[in-house]
């Protein structure tokens, strides 16, 4: 069974940071894109950003450009998202999945940027 | 970046009944090497993360009841609930995967009447 086990997250004030874990079994997690996809209260899915297997190819969604960095770590099957200068917008449950499409999530983890 | 609108936002429907929520592309999201649209549909229940629940416009996930149907090409799309049951009172988002960043349609509120 695939699990895609979330930790991170919080309350946080504007300009401050966090990072986000995103820990995966049950599947070769070396040969799947990964992603995070966030969705404000009560809003609509917004994805975020993906990184490739070898962790080289990146993307971001414009608004987190600059400020929000993916990575991961193949040998502890890990996926992270660093985020710097955090704002009231930013404010979500944050996921991560696995994929194009994107078939496996995680649980979720809550980010709240206020002071 | 590539618009995904959705209709309608909410629908309510009676059980048993049919229920078709549809989803427009602002541009082809047909993917020529595969032959086939990288369209995808989602199912979110409160509280829960979204689950896949079709992929290539029309291809269910496995385990995916077939009441689910998805349908569609180029820029016009649709997911069909053949015969609306309790459990399938949530929120359904359609998403293009074509080209990045991929995007999400505002989503479907549906409900039992």
């Amino acid at each position: 069974e695939v699990q895609l086990v979330q930790s991170g997250g919080g309350l946080v004030q504007p300009g401050g940071s966090l990072r986000l874990s995103c820990t995966a079994s049950g599947l070769t997690f070396r040969n799947h894109w990964m992603n995070w996809v966030r969705q404000a209260p009560g809003k609509g899915l917004e994805w975020v950003a993906y990184i490739k297997q070898d962790g080289v190819e990146r993307n971001y969604v414009d608004s987190v450009k600059g400020r929000f960095t993916i990575s991961r770590d193949n040998a502890e099957n890990s996926l992270y998202l660093q985020m710097d200068g955090l704002r009231a917008e930013d404010t979500a449950v944050y996921y991560c999945a696995t994929n194009w499409p994107l078939d496996y999530w995680g649980q979720g983890t809550l980010v709240t940027v206020s002071s | 970046d590539i618009v995904m609108t959705q209709s309608p936002d909410s629908l309510a429907v009676s059980l048993g009944e049919r229920a078709t929520i549809n989803c427009k592309s602002s541009q082809s999201v047909f993917y020529s090497s595969y032959n086939k649209n990288s369209l995808a549909w989602y199912q979110q229940k409160p509280g829960q993360p979204p689950k896949l629940l079709i992929q290539w416009a029309s291809t269910r996930q496995s385990g995916v009841p077939d009441r689910f149907t998805g349908s569609g090409s180029g820029t016009d799309f649709s997911l069909t609930i053949s015969s609306l049951q309790a459990e399938d009172v949530a929120v359904y988002y359609c998403q293009q995967y074509y080209i990045a960043p991929p995007t999400f349609g505002q989503g479907t509120k549906v409900e039992i009447k």
